[in-house]
C-alpha cells in the first residue's frame, strides 16, 4: 500500500516561514493536499492539487509538489497557525493520509 | 452554506456492526462532482480514509477495510451510510464524513463535527 512519510514534529519562530514535507513513492506524479487540524477540531482543507488554496485560507499558506515530496509552507507563521498538519493524496483509487505533523510556534 | 453531521452509536460491543448516518445539507449527491467520504481518527493518531460514495454510486475502499465496510447514499434524504462489521476495540475513533469534491483532482472541502465511536464491552 502507498506511504506518506511526514516528521513527527516541527518548530517555528512567530513571523517565520515554517516548511512541512510529505514524502511518498513518486508524489510529484500525485496531487497532494494539506489539511489543518487544531486540538478538538475538525480538520480543515489548507492546500488541494499541490498549490491551490481555497478562498477562506490566508495567502501564506502555499504548497508545491515535485519528485517524490510534497511541501506546505507557512510564511509569517501565526500563533494561530499552531496545529496538526495532515498531507493526503490518492493512489489506485484509495486515499492516504500522512502520519501528521505537530507545528509548534515558539 | 454547507454542512454534515455525522449520527450513530457512541459505544459498541466488540463484534458486533457500526452503522453510521452522514446527513449534509448545502449541497446535493446528485451534482456532478460531489462525493461523501468517510474518514476516521483514533485518540491522538493519525487520520484514515475509510470510504468515498460519489454521484454516480461508484463505491471506493480502504484496502486494508474493504472486507468490513459498505458504504451506501439515499441521495433523495442528503444521507450516507456507513456499515463497518466485526468492531473491534481497535476501531475505536473519531468517525468523520467529508464532502469529497471530484470535479477535478478529489479533496475534503468540507468535514462534519465528527462523532466518537468507543468499541468495549
Amino acid at each position: 500500500s502507498y506511504v506518506l512519510t511526514q516528521p513527527p514534529s516541527v518548530s517555528v519562530s512567530p513571523g517565520q516561514t515554517a516548511s512541512i514535507t510529505c514524502s511518498g513513492d513518486k508524489l510529484g506524479d500525485k496531487y497532494a493536499c494539506w489539511y489543518q487540524q487544531k486540538p478538538g477540531q475538525s480538520p480543515v482543507l489548507v492546500i488541494y492539487q499541490d498549490t491551490k488554496r481555497p478562498s477562506r485560507i490566508p495567502e501564506r499558506f502555499s504548497g508545491s509538489n515535485s519528485g517524490n515530496t510534497a511541501t506546505l509552507t507557512i510564511s509569517g507563521t501565526q500563533a494561530m497557525d499552531e496545529a496538526d498538519y495532515y498531507c493526503q493524496a490518492w493512489d489506485s483509487s484509495t486515499g492516504v493520509f500522512g502520519g501528521g505533523t505537530k507545528l509548534t510556534v515558539l | 452554506q454547507v454542512t454534515l453531521r455525522e449520527s450513530g452509536p457512541a459505544l459498541v460491543k466488540p463484534t458486533q456492526a457500526l452503522t453510521l448516518t452522514c446527513t449534509f445539507s448545502g449541497f446535493s449527491l446528485s451534482t456532478s462532482g460531489m462525493g461523501v467520504s468517510w474518514i476516521r481518527q483514533p485518540p491522538g493518531k493519525a487520520l484514515e480514509w475509510l470510504a468515498l460514495i460519489d454521484r454516480d454510486d461508484d463505491k471506493y475502499y480502504s484496502a486494508s477495510l474493504k472486507t468490513r465496510l459498505t458504504i451506501s447514499k439515499d441521495t433523495s434524504k442528503n444521507q450516507v451510510v456507513l456499515t463497518m462489521t466485526n468492531m473491534d476495540p481497535v476501531d475505536t475513533a473519531t468517525y468523520y464524513c467529508a464532502r469529497t469534491n471530484t470535479v477535478t483532482v478529489y479533496h475534503f472541502d468540507y468535514w462534519g463535527q465528527g462523532t466518537l465511536v468507543t468499541v468495549s464491552s
